[in-house]
């Protein structure tokens, strides 16, 4: 059974960066993307990027210039990195596995990383 | 703001038959397939619909969908208690060359 646990980081001040991994158990890390997602308080869901096995990532546009996806295969595992933090940034943030033609079939989640910006 | 537009609530009784809409475009939408996600408080989002009304394993088929135009609904049959979640829809968007999501319904089992 495919798991995937996340960990990082869950206070943060403003400026500084977020840094989020998510590790894949039971399930090759190849044939899928790897995605992340964030729910800000009360909101609703956000697709910030995803990365496939051979690396390379792609961003949502609106968080482009801050957002880094980098994966490590030999750990079977996939980061997150948020420069410059801001409050807007405050969320849950999710790991999840999308299929290899729908992204969006994202059947299996992590568990979440609330995440806190303090000024 | 999100991209896609639904409701904030949707009530029904035990029993009941409710439908949620989602209101989007020609590039999300209008062009690609629809998914449906239930997300139970404090826990992570589930797959419920995914592609023209398929369901995960383990999925009643009370839950299915229908999409025409830039629109699609969720219809949830025979309303049970569990069914008490935050409720989003889903397309890729050709413009952003990325998923969009709606801001999520929640529904209440009265």
């Amino acid at each position: 059974q495919v798991q995937l646990q996340q960990w990082g980081a869950g206070l943060l001040k403003s400026s500084e960066t977020l840094s989020l991994t998510c590790a894949v158990y039971g399930e090759s890390f190849s044939g899928y993307y790897w995605i992340w997602i964030r729910q800000p308080p009360g909101k609703g869901l956000e697709w910030i990027g995803e990365i496939n096995h051979s690396g390379s990532p792609k961003y949502n546009p609106s968080l482009k210039s801050r957002v880094t996806i980098s994966v490590d295969t030999s750990k079977n595992q996939f980061s997150l990195k948020l420069s410059s933090v801001t409050a807007a940034d405050t969320a849950v943030y999710y790991c999840a596995r999308g299929g290899v033609t729908y992204r969006l079939h994202m059947d299996v989640w992590g568990k979440g990383t609330t995440v806190t910006v303090s000024s | 703001q999100s991209v896609l537009t639904q409701p904030p609530s949707a009530s029904g009784t035990p029993g009941q038959r409710v439908t949620i809409s989602c209101s989007g475009s020609s590039s999300n939408i209008g062009s690609n397939y629809v998914y449906w996600y239930q997300q139970l408080p404090g826990t992570a989002p589930k797959l419920l619909i995914y592609r023209n009304n398929q369901r995960p394993s383990g999925v009643p088929d009370r839950f299915s969908d229908s999409k025409s135009g830039t629109s699609a609904s969720l219809a949830i049959s025979g309303l049970r208690s569990e069914d008490e979640a935050d409720y989003y829809c889903a397309a890729w968007d050709d413009s952003l060359s990325g998923p969009v999501f709606g801001g999520g319904t929640k529904l209440t089992v009265l």
